[in-house]
């Protein structure tokens, strides 16, 4: 079952943050953050493993509380170069493969 | 290593014809993924490999659709014969360890 990812999109000026969530009705085994700028192909930014695990590099972080089956990835200061839109994908790790979200849309303003 | 390599990068053909998309996964990865990207539906897996073999393939959306990875760094997938709905991006990854997926650029099909 696909996860859900709020908001849909989100606009904000360089140097705001912004919170992209996703949760999922089912258990979430490790989450997956991807980056897809458009026309081009996702990218990797980080996974979480386990509950209460805490990951981030740059300015991007993401946390993943396993109880309440969500992820959510966090831009601090955010630059332009952030621009994309943002999938997280949850499966079991054994099995490898992985369903995403419908993505998050996120501009950054001069 | 080049990455993910797809080919051919656009499609455009008629409704009815076969459609073939090949992929080259970075040298050494053990997992292979073919993905569909519309704006409708999002990013859906097709089929996973794992060695060579394909173990999952419940996102085929249909009988038109197969696919193929006859060793570890070639994989092919197929449509035949192709329908105007099948127009998307398809998307071909690959992995080593379960975690980060290297995607290839995607190839845009569309089926007139």
């Amino acid at each position: 079952q696909q996860p859900v990812q709020s908001p849909q999109a989100v606009i904000l000026r360089e140097g705001e943050d912004a919170v992209i969530n996703c949760s999922s009705s089912k258990a979430l085994y490790s989450v997956h953050w991807y980056r897809q700028k458009h026309g081009e192909a996702p990218v990797f930014l980080m996974i979480l493993l386990k509950g209460g695990e805490q990951k981030g590099h740059d300015k991007i972080s993401a946390s993943f509380n396993e109880k309440k089956q969500q992820s959510s990835l966090y831009l601090t200061a955010s630059q332009l170069s952030y621009s994309g839109t943002y999938f997280c994908g949850t499966g079991r790790l054994s099995a490898r493969q992985l369903t995403f979200g419908s993505g998050t849309q996120l501009t950054v303003l001069p | 290593d080049a990455g993910v390599i797809q080919s051919p990068r656009h499609e455009v053909t008629e409704m009815g014809q076969e459609v073939t998309l090949r992929c080259k996964p970075i040298s050494g990865h053990n997992s292979l993924f073919w993905y569909r990207q519309t704006m409708m539906r999002g990013l859906e897996l097709l089929i996973y490999f794992n060695n060579n073999v394909p173990i999952d393939d419940s996102g085929m959306p249909e009988d038109r659709f197969s696919a193929k990875m006859p060793n570890a760094s070639f994989s092919t997938l197929k449509i035949q014969p192709s329908e105007p709905r099948d127009s998307a991006v398809y998307f071909c990854a690959s992995s080593f360890a379960p975690t980060e997926a290297f995607f290839g650029q995607g190839t845009r099909l569309t089926v007139v």
